[in-house]
């Protein structure tokens, strides 16, 4: 969706590279979290944050860091990119109501390879 | 430990005949269900989720789901499938006190001409 945006869309990356993956809303949520997609394993959470003061691990948090920069803007960094980090990596934000209801919004999405 | 799952990895309909997409969960308490669809090349969008209340729920583009407690189901259905609607669903589940939702593994919906 508009309204949650990802830079880049496509990256091609050498082991042990340092990258980042950057996502941006317009929708004003405080909460947003990072997920990565690998086929047959459905959407895990790397991290979220709750608002800008707040960072939380996830499920697969080893490997990768966080930073939220501004309650807009909330960016996945790889410190030393791996082959098994090869997946589609997915930005989302959350309603305000902040509840166990709210709905989740999602970027387009990151390929990222890592040869 | 809580889960929801999607028993099949993918469905093939007939364009204009009904599909059905299935899912199941495990969850103490009462759960908060979802329906997610990802289409090609674009990242997920939310379909409905069941909160309480009514059983069916209503959602985008013609779904429904309904959730049935005796069976812990929740299944996605659409009475005339379109080939526009193939892509990727996913079910998903939080309960009290869990903002994040977990994600099933998703089911690849194929709708043939």
């Amino acid at each position: 969706d508009a309204d949650v945006t990802q830079t880049p869309r496509n990256r091609i990356t050498k082991t042990g590279k340092r990258i980042m993956l950057e996502c941006s809303q317009t929708k004003g949520h405080d909460r947003m979290y990072w997920y990565r997609q690998d086929p047959g394993l459905g959407l895990r959470l790397i991290y979220y944050s709750f608002d800008v003061k707040d960072i939380n691990k996830g499920e697969i948090s080893d490997g990768y860091s966080v930073s939220r920069q501004a309650q807009a803007k909330f960016s996945l960094s790889l410190e030393s990119a791996i082959p098994n980090q090869t997946a589609l990596y997915f930005c989302a934000t959350s309603d305000q109501q902040g509840s166990s209801t709210d709905t989740q919004y999602f970027g387009p999405g990151t390929r990222l390879t890592v040869l | 430990a809580q889960s929801v799952a999607q028993p099949e990895d993918q469905v093939n309909v007939a364009e204009g005949n009904p599909l059905t997409v299935k899912c199941t969960y495990s969850v103490s308490g009462n759960p908060y269900l979802f329906w997610y669809v990802q289409y090609p090349n674009r990242g997920l969008q939310f379909l409905l989720k069941y909160i309480t209340g009514d059983n069916l729920v209503k959602g985008s583009y013609g779904f429904e789901a309904e959730f049935n407690k005796s069976q812990t189901s929740f299944h996605l259905k659409k009475p005339s499938a379109l080939v526009s609607d193939s892509a990727l669903y996913f079910c998903a589940f939080t309960s009290g006190g869990s903002y994040i939702p977990t994600f099933g593994r998703g089911t690849s919906l194929i709708v043939h001409p």
